[in-house]
């Protein structure tokens, strides 16, 4: 089974400053790891994923995501933060081994960014 | 390009009731997922679809089934509503290219609303 866990409901982060929404996860096999970003009434949206490689990926934005292995955590970082930033930011893990987009999610970060 | 579309975009029925979902992926995308939000359980994976076959299913009752036609596109439908059932339902395309951690692309989603 995998499992994903986004220990904060909600980040706050005033603007221009740097931000980081953290991820843990769990997986039997090789994690292949997502963030997606959700907009009021809208779907989710695709910011950046790690497959295998540099533990810094880059992503949609501005934003990147560290991986570490030993820590299982796949956090999303963003040098400085903007107010068009406020959404709701989703952490995903899907088992390398299997095949199709059968994705597990994480509960949610609620980002706000204040002026 | 298009994007994901889903049909209707919003729905109210009453327990009891049946209901089907409609979703249109992206021209040329030949994977279709399914997933269910609420506040209460955030992102659950219903299933996937691929060459009109399902190729990955959630932990979801046999009341709630799919599937997809020859040109991609996927109905959902879930039978004997219960008030449990309300909730946003997204739809995701991808071109399922064979070996990769593709992104998805989310549809804007139904809100389903049980009474």
């Amino acid at each position: 089974a995998q499992s994903v866990a986004q220990p904060e409901d909600q980040v706050n982060v005033a603007e221009g400053n740097p931000l980081t929404v953290k991820c843990t996860y769990s997986v039997s096999g090789n994690p292949y790891l997502f963030w997606y970003v959700q907009y009021p009434n809208r779907g989710l949206q695709f910011l950046l994923k790690y497959i295998t490689g540099d533990n810094l990926v880059k992503g949609s934005y501005g934003f990147e995501a560290e991986f570490n292995k030993s820590q299982t955590s796949f956090h999303l970082k963003k040098p400085s933060a903007l107010v068009s930033d406020s959404a709701l930011y989703f952490c995903a893990v899907r088992d390398g081994g299997n095949a199709g987009n059968m994705l597990t999610f994480g509960g949610g970060t609620r980002l706000m960014v204040k002026p | 390009k298009a994007g994901v579309t889903q049909t209707p975009r919003y729905l109210i029925k009453t327990r009891g009731q049946q209901v089907t979902l409609s979703c249109s992926p992206i021209s040329g995308h030949r994977s279709v997922s399914w997933y269910q939000q609420t506040p209460g359980q955030g992102l659950q994976f219903l299933f996937e679809y691929f060459s009109e076959t399902q190729r990955n299913k959630g932990n979801f009752p046999g009341r709630f089934s799919g599937r997809q036609f020859s040109n991609s596109r996927s109905e959902m439908n879930v039978s004997t509503l219960e008030l449990g059932d309300s909730a946003l339902y997204l739809c995701a395309s991808s071109l399922n290219i064979q070996g990769t951690a593709e992104k998805l692309f989310f549809g804007s989603g139904t809100q389903l609303s049980v009474l």
